[in-house]
């Protein structure tokens, strides 16, 4: 089946450092893509998404970058602290009349002081 | 503050029981949503609903049920036929289904012994 999946469990880095979280999909129909973080007990938090008519969108400190070619999506996270310290998922849709978003296992990101 | 409701945050049930989660939004949403997260797992879809008195069967819908009296409620029964019922259990709504972000209640952990 077509699912959406992360190259790696976890991820550690230096307080300061950019982090960057990668993710693959398979669905070549897919067109939007979301990135969450989710904290120990908590429900997911939207970070930013976009719609595959862009490569790159930015918020404040995270750009997701969308490789169409290669069905990759990536979450870049400038300037890292503590308190990105979570597990991240990505999920894609394709928006059809059945359409479902569908989510990755996630990652998780853990910030070394 | 807008936003998803769950309750309780911590729910406990013997064998053999129905339990019901409880999930209220006040965004406006048309479309809301049941998954399920166990550890080291992504997202599982149990149930969704795009319109009040309506709401479809998800990936893993056995042994469940729910109801969409309201367009702000979106309560999901976990029933004895349920064969592995403790889990974490997320509500989420959306503007519309596809194509928007869903936003996320804080959860439901419920134990069954």
């Amino acid at each position: 089946g077509e699912s959406v999946g992360l190259h790696l469990p976890t991820l550690s880095v230096q307080e300061g450092d950019n982090s960057i979280i990668n993710c693959a999909y398979s669905n070549s129909a897919s067109d939007y893509f979301i990135w969450y973080k989710q904290e120990s007990g908590k429900g997911p938090q939207f970070i930013i998404d976009i719609r595959s008519n862009m490569d790159k969108r930015q918020g404040q400190r995270v750009t997701v970058l969308l490789n169409k070619t290669v069905k990759h999506l990536s979450l870049q996270i400038a300037a890292t602290q503590p308190g990105d310290s979570a597990v991240y998922f990505c999920a894609d849709c394709s928006t059809g009349a059945n359409s479902k978003l569908t989510f990755g296992k996630g990652i998780t990101l853990s910030v070394r002081p | 503050d807008g936003g998803i409701t769950q309750s309780p945050k911590y729910l406990f049930r013997k064998e053999g029981q129905n339990v019901t989660l409880s999930c209220e939004q006040n965004l406006n949403h048309d479309a809301m949503y049941w998954y399920r997260q166990d550890p080291g797992q992504g997202l599982r879809l149990i149930y969704y609903s795009q319109i009040v008195n309506d709401f479809q069967k998800g990936d893993i819908a056995e042994g469940y049920s729910v109801s969409r009296e309201k367009k702000e409620s979106f309560p999901l029964t976990v029933t004895s036929a349920q064969k592995n019922p403790t889990a974490f259990y997320l509500c989420a709504s959306s503007m519309a289904r596809g194509n928007s972000p869903l936003h996320f209640g804080n959860g439901t952990r419920l134990t069954v012994t």
